[in-house]
């Protein structure tokens, strides 16, 4: 079974710091992953997705991720963070076949401070 | 804006009762998938329907129920409601029935329930 792996549920990093939230992905098969964000009474919006195209995967607001096979990985970074960015961040793997349901990690809380 | 409606935003209902959330997808949009945040969980599938069949299965309760109408709306049903199903449901649309770079998941602003 495909899971994900989000290593800390909080990340606390000041205004202008590298933003930078860990996620491990288990699969037998390339997986896509992807990269959503949950604002406070919100739903998720997508930031970025990894689909085997390119590695590095460029999203929205300044939020990049690389896609690393020998470590397993799919982490998201922004050089610069802004107090907009405190949310709630989710890394998700879509199965592979005819299903596409999403399996969610745990969500890590980034908190911006000035 | 995602595209993706449903109603209500919140709920309070009392144990024992039964429930309806609504879903309206994007326009377009063949596949309804139905999620369920919950502070012990996390993010859950439930249940994914595609132009009105059946498409895939989770973690749902037999309690609960779902369905896909001809015009693609969908309704999740909760019934015999424990304290347990108090959580945020979410309801998102996609494209197509399976994996692809295409068919990504939009998701809507969520139901909150809360059972008393």
């Amino acid at each position: 079974a495909q899971s994900v792996t989000q290593l800390g549920s909080h990340v606390s990093v000041s205004e202008g710091a590298l933003v930078l939230l860990r996620c491990n992905y288990s699969s037998s098969v390339p997986p896509y992953l992807f990269w959503y964000v949950q604002y406070p009474n919100q739903g998720l919006q997508l930031l970025l997705k990894y689909t085997s195209a390119a590695t590095l995967v460029k999203g929205i607001n300044g939020f990049e991720a690389e896609f690393k096979k020998s470590e397993t990985s799919f982490h998201l970074t922004k050089p610069s963070a802004h107090m907009s960015d405190a949310a709630e961040y989710f890394c998700a793997v879509s199965h592979t076949g005819t299903a596409s349901k999403l399996t969610f990690g745990t969500g890590t809380r980034l908190q911006v401070t000035l | 804006d995602s595209g993706v409606t449903q109603t209500p935003k919140h709920l309070i209902t009392a144990t024992g009762q039964r429930v309806t959330l609504r879903c309206s997808p994007r326009s377009g949009d063949l596949s309804v998938y139905w999620y369920q945040q919950s502070l012990d969980q996390g993010l859950q599938f439930l249940i994914q329907y595609y132009n009105g069949e059946e498409r895939a299965k989770g973690n749902i309760l037999e309690r609960f129920s779902a369905q896909q109408f001809p015009d693609l709306h969908s309704e999740l049903n909760l019934s015999s409601l424990e304290l347990g199903d108090s959580a945020l449901y979410f309801c998102a649309s996609s494209v197509g029935r399976g994996t692809g770079a295409k068919n990504i998941q939009y998701f809507g602003a969520g139901t909150r329930l809360s059972v008393l």
